[in-house]
């Protein structure tokens, strides 16, 4: 089975900055991959789909990219809102594995 | 508006059975494939297990086969998740989410599931 391995772990970034966010597919994905981001106590919410497709009402300084096996999220001009766990996920073909998270935190 | 609700989580011993529900509404529900998604305390996000439009096509992780089943119910607008010989690694929130663009587009609130005895 495809593993899906994201860095770093954690990331401390302050309101305005930009960050940067991996994912690594263990086999060549295509450009089938998916970012979601989830705060504290809520559900997921769907970011990007198709690797670089922004979905309904996400704000535009987020980014997504890559395509094979090496994955980017970015997020411009970080707002103080954007502190989550980021998740990648492999689509459209099972089995449908999230990478282990990237958790952003604000100074 | 999408509207996903899931229910029937609770305190369940070991080895027993429990059945999730997620009601749909807001959108047409026979068009749209469907998930569950499940998340440990203080984890991250786990696929459980998919399911096709009409139903024909399911998908499972390896951890659940032949443990959990996965079903619809169109007319009713209905996303089941049948979970049996439960073991206390499948403690979790569990989500149902809509799919689109082949991702999880639309999620519940999630229904929490305690296997303790």
């Amino acid at each position: 089975n495809i593993v899906m391995t994201q860095s770093p772990k954690s990331m401390s970034i302050s309101v305005g900055d930009r960050v940067t966010m991996n994912c690594k597919a263990s086999q060549n994905v295509y450009n089938n991959i998916a970012w979601y981001q989830q705060k504290p106590g809520q559900s997921p919410k769907l970011l990007i789909y198709y690797a670089s497709n922004r979905y309904n009402g996400v704000p535009d300084r987020f980014t997504g990219s890559g395509y094979g096996t090496d994955f980017t999220l970015t997020i411009n001009s970080v707002q103080a809102e954007d502190a989550a766990f980021y998740y990648c996920q492999r689509i459209y073909n099972s089995p449908y594995t999230f990478g282990a998270g990237t958790k952003l935190e604000l100074k | 508006e999408v509207q996903l609700v899931e229910s029937g989580g609770g305190l369940v011993q070991p080895g027993r059975s429990l059945k999730l529900s997620c009601a749909a509404s807001g959108f047409t529900f026979s068009n749209y494939g469907m998930a569950w998604v499940c998340q440990a305390p203080t984890k991250g996000l786990e696929w459980v297990a998919s399911i096709s439009t009409g139903g024909g096509n399911t998908y499972y992780r390896d951890s659940v086969k032949g443990r959990f089943t996965i079903s619809r119910d169109n007319a009713k607008n209905t996303l089941y998740l049948q979970m049996d010989s439960l073991r206390s690694e499948d403690t979790a929130t569990y989500y149902c989410a809509s799919v689109r663009y082949n991702s999880f587009a639309y999620w519940g609130q999630g229904t929490l599931v305690t296997v303790s005895s």
